[in-house]
């Protein structure tokens, strides 16, 4: 059980083109997701938390124009990347939070996103 | 403020033990979890401690101690595979995951 699908695995894209990325938990509802991305040999660094119903909360230095985060279901969040630029090529990761404790995170596989 | 530290990198025999540190602080506490990442993939859960002491699971056994803010993540017999990041992450008490920068660890023959 607690099966997170990521879609697309891995995705090039033209400079200022815009890509979709979806998550969905698979065998468990999820009220509420996590978007990560992760820069070559370092850490994951979490991007925003994304609730059902309701609008994403960003981190930090992230800008939600750029990255729009919709939850409209309890199995489906989706990431898009607008107006997309190299400096934005990274691996991204979702994640969805347990029903019940402790409610550790399942994880996607990840999209590699690669812009040229 | 909030802080997780852990070794950059360490490194270990095959079929040797390897003790992995983190160390935190945080505002709330709801549980400390151990992930393992390899390399371009996504991060796989590998144990929970909300108590004090010691969870064992197979190969892998994980130990917190609340009152110094202190876990590790011990690895026996270790494999080839076992080469992988392993992460650190601590759970506040709005449930959200506070993580560490990772430690990388390389096995050798």
């Amino acid at each position: 059980g607690a099966v997170v699908s990521q879609h697309p695995s891995w995705v090039i894209c033209k400079s200022g083109t815009s890509v979709k990325i979806e998550c969905r938990s698979l065998d468990f509802q999820a009220t509420t997701m996590f978007w990560y991305r992760q820069f070559p040999k370092q850490s994951l660094m979490l991007m925003a938390t994304s609730n059902e119903g309701s609008k994403a909360t960003y981190e930090q230095g992230v800008e939600k124009d750029k990255f729009l985060i919709n939850h409209a279901s309890l199995t489906l969040s989706t990431l898009t990347v607008t107006s997309a630029h190299p400096e934005d090529s990274s691996f991204y990761i979702c994640s969805a939070r347990g029903e019940r404790e402790p409610y550790e995170q399942y994880f996607g596989p990840g999209t590699r996103l690669t812009v040229t | 403020g909030q802080n997780i530290d852990q070794p950059t990198e360490m490194t270990a025999t095959e079929g040797a033990i390897v003790q992995i540190n983190c160390t935190y602080q945080t505002s709330g506490f709801n549980g400390l979890f151990w992930y393992q990442q390899h390399a371009g993939e996504a991060p796989t859960f590998l144990s929970y401690n909300v108590l004090d002491g010691l969870e064992e699971k197979g190969r892998f056994s994980s130990f917190l101690s609340r009152s110094k803010g202190y876990s590790y993540l011990l690895l026996k017999e270790l494999q080839m595979k076992d080469s992988a990041s392993y992460l650190c992450a601590v759970m506040e008490s709005n449930y959200q995951l506070i993580w560490g920068a990772g430690t990388k660890l390389i096995i050798k023959p």
